[in-house]
């Protein structure tokens, strides 16, 4: 059971808009702590998508957008295109874990 | 560039330990925190814990203390992650990552396929 709480499964057509939320707490989201959504792609590591709620990594399109409002937090994807199609984490940090890092248990994102 | 380059696949048995290593280079080692996460198979990503590489504190979660040492070496800017008393559940992909200001992480090494079996 993950302290974030993501859909297991989100779809789109290409072109579409998706999005993926994150639930936490007041220990970690509530709290203000900042949100982080990485991306894995099939076999591969996960890669830093979006940082500080809604911070773009040099190199991710615009397409991406992250949000945070209160306990949740919020991943958008516009104009979906096939290499999209991946995994995506969503993470915090927690005060009541005594600082621990904490991730969501993850989306898988298919194009349809 | 910054780059993290992890050691290659173990195959332990039960019981045993295990010592993966991250070599960082392309950037200041000593002024970033190292942490691990691991992942299952076809399971999500699970933080393990992170080192301080200037100060050497290092902060467990709490399913891994007492099983987990995180060290690292400044002199080859290598971080270690030893896993003992090892168990089929432990089999997964053990990945080292730059940890970033606010708990994010920035680069990721390729990751270790760790697999216990007996």
């Amino acid at each position: 059971q993950s302290v974030l709480t993501q859909p297991p499964s989100v779809s789109g057509a290409p072109g579409q808009r998706v999005t993926i939320s994150c639930t936490g707490s007041s220990s970690n989201i509530g709290a203000g702590y900042d949100v982080q959504w990485y991306q894995q792609l099939p076999e591969s590591a996960p890669k830093l998508l979006m940082y500080a709620n809604n911070k773009r990594p040099s190199g991710v399109p615009d397409r991406f957008s992250g949000s945070r409002s209160g306990t949740s937090a919020s991943l958008a994807i516009t104009g979906l295109q096939a290499e999209d199609e991946a995994d995506y984490y969503c993470q915090s940090y927690d005060s009541s874990l005594d600082g621990s890092r904490v991730f969501g248990g993850g989306t898988k994102l298919t194009v349809l | 560039q910054v780059q993290l380059v992890q050691s290659g696949a173990e195959i332990k048995k039960p019981g045993a330990s295990v010592r993966v290593s991250c070599k960082a280079s392309g950037y200041t080692f000593s002024t970033y925190v190292i942490s691990w996460v691991r992942q299952a198979p076809g399971q999500g990503l699970e933080w393990m814990g992170c080192i301080s590489v200037s100060h050497g504190y290092t902060k467990l979660a709490q399913k891994f203390q007492g099983r987990v040492t995180m060290t690292t070496e400044t002199s080859t800017d290598t971080a270690y992650m030893e896993l003992r008393s090892l168990t089929s559940g432990d089999t997964a992909i053990y990945y080292c990552a730059r940890e970033e200001i606010s708990a994010r992480f920035d680069y990721w090494g390729q990751g270790t396929l760790v697999t216990v079996s007996s």
